[in-house]
C-alpha cells in the first residue's frame, strides 16, 4: 500500500528564504506526482505535475523535482513572500485509468514579514 | 487553466434534511470525478469515485446509501448527504480529472455543518 510522507508537518520562515519541502513515498510504481496548495478554508491548487518519466517541472518560483528510484520528490520555492503561505500537498497516482491519488499530510507554511 | 466549480460553498442546515452539492468541470471534460471529505488539520479522505454515466465506487467504511454520487454527465457530478446528521459536519471537496495523465483540479469545497 503506498504511503506518502511529508516532514515537517509546519515550518516558519522569514521573507526572502529560499525553501525546500519534502515527500517521500513507498512504492516507485507511480504515474505521476502532483504538488498542491490549500489556503484555510479552501479547495486544492494544482501547482505542478510531474510525470513519472520527468525529473523536474518549473512554474514560475516554483520547481520540483522527481527522483522516482528512491521515492522522494521535492518543491523549491524560491524568494519565499507572506503570500506563499498555505498547506503545501503532494500526491502520487499509480498506473490505471481510474487510479487514485495518495496524498501526503501536507506541510504548513508560514512566511513571516 | 482548467477549473472545477463546486456548490455551495456553505451550507448550514438541521439535523436530517438532505443536502446536495454539486461539482462542475468548466473547461475540460471529466471522465473521472472524486469527493473528498477533510477533516480539521487532516488530509483528504477518499470517499468515492465515479465515472460518467456509471455507478460510483465507493472507498471502504463509506455508506453508499448515506451519500449518493450521480454523475449523469462529463461536466458534472452532484453528492447528496442524505438525512444528514452533526457527525457528517465537515468539509467536503470535489475534483475532476480528465483522460491520461493530465493533472486532478479540485473546487474549493463546501463546509457542511449540521445542527
Amino acid at each position: 500500500k503506498q504511503e506518502v510522507t511529508q516532514i515537517p508537518a509546519a515550518l516558519s520562515v522569514p521573507e526572502g528564504e529560499n525553501l525546500v519541502l519534502n515527500c517521500s513515498f513507498t512504492d516507485s510504481a507511480i504515474y505521476n506526482l502532483q504538488w498542491f496548495r490549500q489556503d484555510p478554508g479552501k479547495g486544492l491548487t494544482s501547482l505542478l505535475l510531474i510525470q513519472s518519466s520527468q525529473r523536474e517541472q518549473t512554474s514560475g518560483r516554483l520547481n520540483a523535482s522527481l527522483d522516482k528510484s528512491s521515492g522522494r520528490s521535492t518543491l523549491y520555492i524560491a524568494a519565499s513572500q507572506p503570500g506563499d503561505s498555505a498547506t503545501y500537498l503532494c500526491a502520487v497516482r499509480p498506473p490505471g485509468a481510474n487510479s487514485k491519488l495518495t496524498f501526503g499530510k501536507g506541510i504548513t507554511l508560514s512566511v513571516r514579514p | 487553466g482548467a477549473v472545477v466549480s463546486q456548490h455551495p460553498s456553505r451550507v448550514i442546515c438541521k439535523s436530517g434534511t438532505s443536502v446536495k452539492i454539486e461539482c462542475r468541470s468548466l473547461d475540460f471534460q471529466a471522465t473521472t470525478m472524486f469527493w473528498y471529505r477533510q477533516f480539521p488539520k487532516q488530509s483528504l479522505m477518499l470517499m468515492a469515485t465515479s465515472n460518467e454515466g456509471s455507478k460510483a465506487t465507493y472507498e471502504q467504511g463509506v455508506e453508499k446509501d448515506k451519500f449518493l454520487i450521480n454523475h449523469a454527465s462529463l461536466t458534472l457530478s452532484t453528492l447528496t448527504v442524505t438525512s444528514a446528521h452533526p457527525e457528517d459536519s465537515s468539509f467536503y471537496i470535489c475534483s475532476a480529472r480528465e483522460p491520461g495523465g493530465q493533472p486532478q483540479h479540485f473546487g474549493d469545497g463546501t463546509r457542511l455543518s449540521i445542527l
